[in-house]
């Protein structure tokens, strides 16, 4: 499977706990973004690497929430003491440099988290 | 602050009905639109992708349209078939690669 993978596809958690998400691009694409999607809505932007250098951080991206690349590859992002309004689906997408006309994004099957 | 709108919200439509899909934005700073498709608790499919300086893309039964003046992007959907229910999402990509995206149209093909 060449496409974005996302682990684990399912969470459920106790309010307080923390959990941690991983994300597996396309290998050859440079550029990783983190999303949320609440019912109803299109996703919200939270996060964006080109390699291993988070470049931009959304306001919804509270002192709770923590992302990482190391080495440019995997992503994780982190919740720390979870609360019932983390709920949501969480999606990872990646694409290629070239030129940002051309830039395609590929999303994963996403997270899906419940806080109970 | 870029905004993107989808009309409508939702859509019943009879099997084989051609159907139209509307997105509209409010800058038309943009480096490219995306449609997606999204099946219930599923993640996104990527189905056209206009670049900022084309008018429209075809992908089999489905044609995008993009008017950056007018701030407007169409998915036309020939011969709707039941398989294609699903929640359509607009994109744009923007200044720093982010992706802003509506709120989707949801479909639903009856056979």
């Amino acid at each position: 499977d060449t496409g974005v993978s996302q682990d684990p596809r399912h969470k459920i958690t106790k309010r307080g706990q923390n959990v941690t998400f991983r994300c597996d691009p396309i290998s050859e694409h440079n550029r990783l973004y983190w999303y949320r999607q609440t019912l109803g809505q299109g996703p919200e932007f939270l996060t964006y690497f080109q390699n291993e250098a988070q470049l931009e951080k959304s306001r919804l991206l509270s002192d709770r929430f923590s992302a990482e690349r190391p080495k440019g590859s995997f992503s994780t992002l982190e919740i720390q003491r979870t609360e019932q309004g983390d709920s949501a689906m969480y999606l990872c997408a990646s694409s290629t440099p070239d030129r940002p006309g051309d830039t395609e994004a590929f999303f994963g099957q996403g997270t899906r988290l419940t806080v109970v | 602050k870029q905004e993107v709108t989808q009309i409508p919200a939702a859509l019943s439509v009879p099997e084989g009905e051609n159907l139209v899909l509307n997105c509209s934005f409010t800058d038309s700073a943009i480096y490219n639109l995306q449609w997606f498709r999204q099946d219930p608790g599923k993640g996104l499919t990527s189905l056209l992708l206009i670049q900022s300086s084309q008018r429209e893309q075809t992908s089999g039964r489905l044609n995008a349209s993009l008017d950056k003046s007018s701030g407007r992007s169409t998915l036309y959907i020939a011969a709707s078939q039941p398989g294609d229910s699903a929640t359509y999402l607009c994109a744009l990509t923007t200044g720093g690669f982010k992706t802003i995206f509506g709120a989707g149209t949801r479909l639903f093909v009856k056979a």
